[in-house]
């Protein structure tokens, strides 16, 4: 079965353009996150996807952030105009969660290096 | 709010030393805790969990168990070895009406260096 996977594995742009970052999650899981950490500091939960809806986008740093998932399969993060504090590891993680029996495993991919400039 | 405080590191030992490396945290409610390990070049993975206070998690010969009066969860190994060079994060979940299924805490990471 395949893992959680992200594209691309490294991004370098310059300050004030865009970045689409994508996750094809494993096959049949419902839920899709979107995780970042910034250099040193802790990764930090930025939106949830049940499906192809948003259950939850308060940790998106701001409205230059954009996430869609439609169809409820792969999702795309998109970063746009990009500035020099987006630079990060962004990590997409995926689960099958079923009510209360929530174990806690998320399943994450190698995540996404962005370099901005 | 909830949130968890990781010892930072880096940390070095060489082969076969005992390894701990703390973790506390804070929440509302009962927190479920984790550590996830990161080795180079792959995805965060699952090392250990534990759910409600005084049990342990283990795997792979790590260990950790979940201090509810102390509000830590410490995850310690005997005798390391260098492949368990890696980036260690202990997190945590909480279940509550209201929050989001899966959204996990995490602490700022630790690495971990493994010399033979």
């Amino acid at each position: 079965e395949a893992g959680v996977t992200q594209f691309p594995s490294h991004s370098v742009i310059e300050k004030g353009q865009t970045v689409t970052l994508r996750c094809d999650p494993i096959s049949g899981h419902d839920n899709l996150y979107w995780y970042r950490r910034v250099m040193g500091k802790e990764i930090k939960f930025l939106l949830h996807f049940v499906k192809e809806s948003k259950q939850d986008e308060s940790g998106m740093p701001n409205n230059r952030f954009l996430a869609e998932r439609t169809g409820g399969t792969y999702s795309t993060l998109k970063v746009q105009p990009a500035e020099l504090e987006d630079s990060g590891v962004y990590f997409c993680a995926s689960s099958q969660v079923r009510g209360m029996s929530y174990t806690g495993e998320l399943f994450f991919g190698e995540g996404s290096r962005l370099t901005v400039l | 709010g909830d949130s968890v405080t990781q010892m930072e590191g880096p940390v070095t030992l060489s082969e076969e030393a005992f390894l701990t490396i703390n973790c506390t945290y804070t929440a509302t409610g009962y927190p479920s805790l984790f550590w996830y390990v990161q080795y180079p070049g792959e995805g965060l993975q699952l090392l250990l969990k534990a759910t409600k206070a005084d049990d342990k998690g283990s795997n792979k010969g790590f260990e950790a168990t979940y201090r509810k009066e102390t509000t830590s969860f410490h995850l310690e190994k005997g005798s390391v070895q260098v492949s368990d060079s890696a980036v260690y994060f202990c997190a945590l979940s909480v279940i509550r009406r209201g929050s989001t299924l899966g959204r996990l805490y995490f602490g700022r990471g630790t690495q971990l260096t493994v010399w033979p």
